[in-house]
């Protein structure tokens, strides 16, 4: 099992381009999120979803957008980048979040000039 | 609003010393969980508490929840160079929704 899987590990955008951040996982999952992690501000919750065409916002959902075609995959799509969206972005899933442990990918470290 | 406080946000110890972070909430929690994050990796889960005054112990590791289920603590005995990491309370809070991070605690030691 490859367990969470993302990609990009590193990217550079100009302000205003837009992307694609990659996640899956093989564990058959029903719950996946997406987490930004900026220091002293911990993981806050971007979005989320609790099975495939089922999604919704988490604490800071502004400036992105989801989808969830399948169980496996959970794109996070920035639509018009910012500098204020530079930061680690984690992917997660779990059987149930807070009952059962989740799963985080390695991360993508994004950068926005 | 904050949902729950970690506390300390910065740790340095000598290796050797004990450590203890802290998770406080001001509702009462379903469960409780920590998780660990290596610098430059990803958290990974160590472990959960579901029972009021649950004691668990991993090794050097001892994990409380709260009478109450308000709170938790995270402590490390005899700290090796190893420790060194971010530790996170992740909490669900009972009866909403509602699953948040703590701010974390960096631990550094010195060798």
């Amino acid at each position: 099992n490859a367990g969470v899987t993302q990609t990009p590990k590193f990217q550079v955008l100009k302000t205003g381009q837009s992307m694609t951040l990659q996640c899956a996982q093989d564990m058959n999952h029903e719950y996946m999120s997406w987490y930004r992690q900026d220091p002293g501000m911990g993981l806050r919750l971007i979005h989320y979803s609790v099975g495939a065409g089922i999604t919704d916002q988490g604490e800071v959902p502004n400036g992105y957008n989801v989808s969830r075609s399948t169980t496996e995959d959970f794109p996070l799509r920035l639509l018009s980048a910012a500098p204020s969206q530079t930061s680690v972005y984690f992917c997660a899933s779990s059987y149930s979040p807070g009952y059962n442990e989740q799963f985080f990918g390695p991360g993508t470290r994004l950068t926005v000039l | 609003g904050q949902q729950v406080m970690q506390i300390p946000q910065y740790q340095h110890v000598q290796e050797g010393e004990d450590f203890t972070t802290y998770c406080n909430s001001s509702t009462t929690l379903s469960n409780i969980q920590w998780y660990k994050q290596r610098p430059g990796g990803h958290p990974v889960f160590l472990i959960q508490l579901v029972k009021s005054g649950e004691v668990k112990k991993q090794k050097r590791l001892t994990f409380q929840f709260g009478e109450a289920k308000k709170n938790s603590s995270l402590h490390i005995t005899a700290t090796q160079t190893t420790d060194v990491g971010t530790y996170f309370c992740f909490i669900r809070i009972q009866g909403a929704q509602k699953l948040v991070f703590g701010q974390g605690t960096r631990l550094t030691i010195n060798p």
